[in-house]
């Protein structure tokens, strides 16, 4: 089975500062991965994903991703935070075979200080 | 276009009711998804169609009934329901189904929409 964990549920960090958002997956074989940024009462954008190839991926509002197999983690990186991304962020597991079974972690909600 | 659209954003209806959610995707995508999500909590999969058929139902009460009229709707019909089921209802779509091996399950989500029950 698959599952994800994500150990901060609560992050926060000043304007300008950088982050990192922690995810760990457990699967059997090379999973799918994907974050998801989520501002309140909206749905869910997707910030980045990962099939294969290239470990380091850069994706959309200046946030990359690098997958450790060896640590089957799948951290989330932005190197200067604006206020606007002050949101929660889910990370996800895809099965390669199954396109409905994507889990998700429990999300870690990030708060920009001024 | 690569937009999820989910009408209504809000609705508000009475235990008795009858009502429908509305998702709808133009990306040619032939997997689409409702998941239920309550506050500060991950999104929870309920249903699953693929290509036009339904493919997980993660042991759903029957109070909820989906449908998929065609590769480009989805519906999520409500009857009954209780308080507990006020939750924020997303719709997504992924490239393929699971017909398909191998093939990617990047979602797109809809803004979803707003339910309370009273």
């Amino acid at each position: 089975a698959q599952s994800v964990t994500q150990p901060d549920i609560h992050i926060t960090v000043s304007e300008g500062a950088s982050l990192e958002l922690r995810c760990n997956y457990s699967y059997g074989a090379t999973p799918y991965l994907f974050w998801y940024v989520q501002s309140p009462g909206q749905g869910l954008q997707l910030l980045l994903k990962y099939f294969s190839g290239d470990t380091l991926v850069q994706g959309i509002k200046g946030f990359e991703a690098e997958f450790k197999r060896s640590q089957s983690s799948f951290n989330l990186r932005k190197p200067s935070v604006h206020w606007s991304d002050a949101a929660e962020y889910f990370c996800a597991v895809g099965a390669r075979t199954n396109a409905g079974k994507s889990t998700f972690g429990d999300g870690t909600t990030l708060t920009v200080k001024p | 276009d690569t937009e999820v659209t989910q009408t209504p954003k809000h609705l508000v209806m009475g235990m008795t009711n009858k009502k429908s959610l509305k998702c709808e995707q133009h990306m040619g995508h032939r997997a689409m998804y409702w998941y239920k999500q309550k506050a500060k909590k991950p999104p929870e999969l309920m249903f699953v169609y693929s290509y036009e058929k339904l493919s997980i139902n993660e042991s759903v009460p029957s109070r909820f009934s989906p449908e998929c009229p065609n590769s480009s709707l989805l519906n999520l019909h409500l009857h009954a329901l209780q308080p507990e089921d006020s939750a924020l209802y997303l719709c997504a779509s992924s490239h393929s189904g699971t017909r398909t091996s191998g093939g990617y399950n990047e979602q797109f989500f809809g803004p979803g929409t707003r339910l309370t029950v009273l």
